[in-house]
């Protein structure tokens, strides 16, 4: 039974490039969450998404950073123009319900970006 | 506006004995807490949750107390075993929301 995947697990891109993150919730898991940890801090939330749907987005940065999660194939994280700022560990959680019920989240491996 | 602190950065504790980390929280809106353990370069494992209609939750080895009057849960390792050595993340939410998370704690069990 296959916990969440992300790939890839580490990224390198150049200030101005573009960033895609990939994740694949568990099996029979339909909500999806984003979370950003930078050096010594703790997860913070970024984007809720349901199939299709955007639930919650009142994490995320106003500009150069989107999220899906189509129908079908994995949810991806879009970092547009990165910046230096941008380099972080990005984590992707799911479950197989969200609100209104108490759900456990269980997360991935994340995705390390390093911004040069 | 750090909704969830983990007031102690670290925690050394002797193989065998009793490890405890705490976690405190300003939202009387969260109803539903867990606790991940975190490995250096891997996501957060969950450990174990409880809901705000409980003040107790045990599992194996592990146990979370949650006072909701004094808004503060901990969780209790017995007996801490050196495996146990992880960063430890104290979570909150609003029933299926958004996990608000704490800075973490970092447990190191000395044999």
């Amino acid at each position: 039974n296959a916990g969440v995947m992300q790939n890839p697990r580490h990224l390198v891109r150049r200030r101005g490039q573009e960033a895609r993150l990939r994740c694949s919730p568990m099996k029979g898991h339909s909500h999806v969450y984003w979370y950003r940890q930078l050096p010594e801090e703790g997860l913070k939330f970024m984007v809720y998404l349901q199939k299709e749907n955007i639930i919650d987005e009142s994490g995320m940065p106003k500009e150069r950073f989107s999220a899906e999660f189509p129908k079908e194939g994995p949810s991806i994280l879009r970092i547009q123009q990165v910046v230096r700022g941008d380099s972080a560990a990005y984590f992707c959680a799911s479950s197989p319900r969200g609100g209104p019920y108490q759900e456990t989240q269980y997360f991935g491996p994340g995705t390390r970006l390093l911004v040069l | 506006d750090q909704q969830v602190k983990q007031n102690s950065p670290s925690l050394s504790v002797q193989e065998g004995r009793i490890s405890i980390l705490n976690c405190d929280y300003t939202n009387s809106m969260f109803d539903y807490f867990l606790w991940y353990k975190k490995y250096p370069a891997e996501g957060p494992t969950f450990l174990i949750s409880i809901s705000s209609i409980k003040d107790k939750n045990e599992d194996g080895r592990f146990t979370v107390f949650l006072n909701k009057s004094a808004k503060h849960l901990s969780l209790h390792i017995v007996p801490s075993q050196p495996g146990d050595s992880a960063v430890y993340f104290c979570a909150a939410s609003n029933s299926g929301y958004a996990l608000n998370f704490g800075k973490g704690t970092s447990l190191l069990v000395t044999p």
